[in-house]
């Protein structure tokens, strides 16, 4: 089986401060990990994939994320947050058999303070 | 280029009642997904479909039906609407399975009452 664990439901920085937002997963063989951001009463957007091709993973927006298989966490940061950052974020794990069925963390929602 | 769009974008039910939501992609995507999201969680797979003629069940199927007789068209029904469906529905397509992305369309948000 597997599972997400996004281990804050809420964070808040300053803009112009760097951002964290932490996951944990769980899962029983190598898995595909994303994190896909939704802005408010949108749909959901990906913003970076691991594909077990390299451990330090970049998205769009200036995002990336860091696979760690001793921690089994995918963290995501980015140097320094903007106002448009504030969204929901979500951690979602995949299982890969034939169709791609996403599993998704609870989501963090980002705000950003001017 | 549309990319994925659904109809209603908002609906208000009663119990009992039949609805039909409508998920369009224009990219010709093989592969088409059903989600739900509920406040304080992340987005369960209803239903999904790998192909024109071809639907499966995913996390969360029942009190819900589908079909795909269109290979841009993936509809989600509910028979028979219960409170416990109220919620913001979410479609998404894939060129394939794998490791493409899915792409999401903007949602229906859907009240039961």
């Amino acid at each position: 089986a597997q599972s997400v664990t996004q281990l804050d439901s809420h964070v808040s920085v300053s803009e112009g401060t760097p951002v964290l937002l932490r996951c944990n997963y769980s899962s029983s063989y190598s898995p595909s990990l994303f994190w896909y951001v939704q802005h408010p009463n949108k749909g959901l957007q990906l913003l970076l994939k691991y594909t077990s091709a390299a451990t330090l993973v970049k998205g769009i927006n200036g995002f990336e994320a860091e696979f760690k298989k001793s921690e089994t966490s995918f963290h995501l940061t980015k140097p320094s947050a903007h106002m448009s950052d504030a969204a929901e974020y979500f951690c979602v794990v995949s299982r890969i058999q034939g169709a791609q069925k996403l599993v998704f963390g609870q989501g963090t929602r980002l705000t950003i303070n001017p | 280029n549309a990319g994925v769009t659904q109809t209603p974008k908002f609906r208000v039910l009663k119990t009992g009642q039949s609805m039909t939501l409508l998920c369009a992609q224009d990219m010709n995507h093989e592969y088409m997904y059903w989600y739900r999201q509920d406040p304080g969680m992340g987005l369960r797979l209803i239903h999904y479909s790998v192909g024109e003629g071809t639907t499966a069940k995913g996390e969360v199927p029942d009190g819900y039906n589908v079909s795909r007789l269109k290979k841009q068209n993936f509809l989600l029904g509910l028979e028979s609407a219960a409170p416990s469906q109220t919620s913001v529905y979410f479609c998404a397509s894939a060129a394939a399975g794998g490791l493409d992305t899915q792409y999401f369309g903007p949602g229906t948000r859907l009240t039961v009452l």
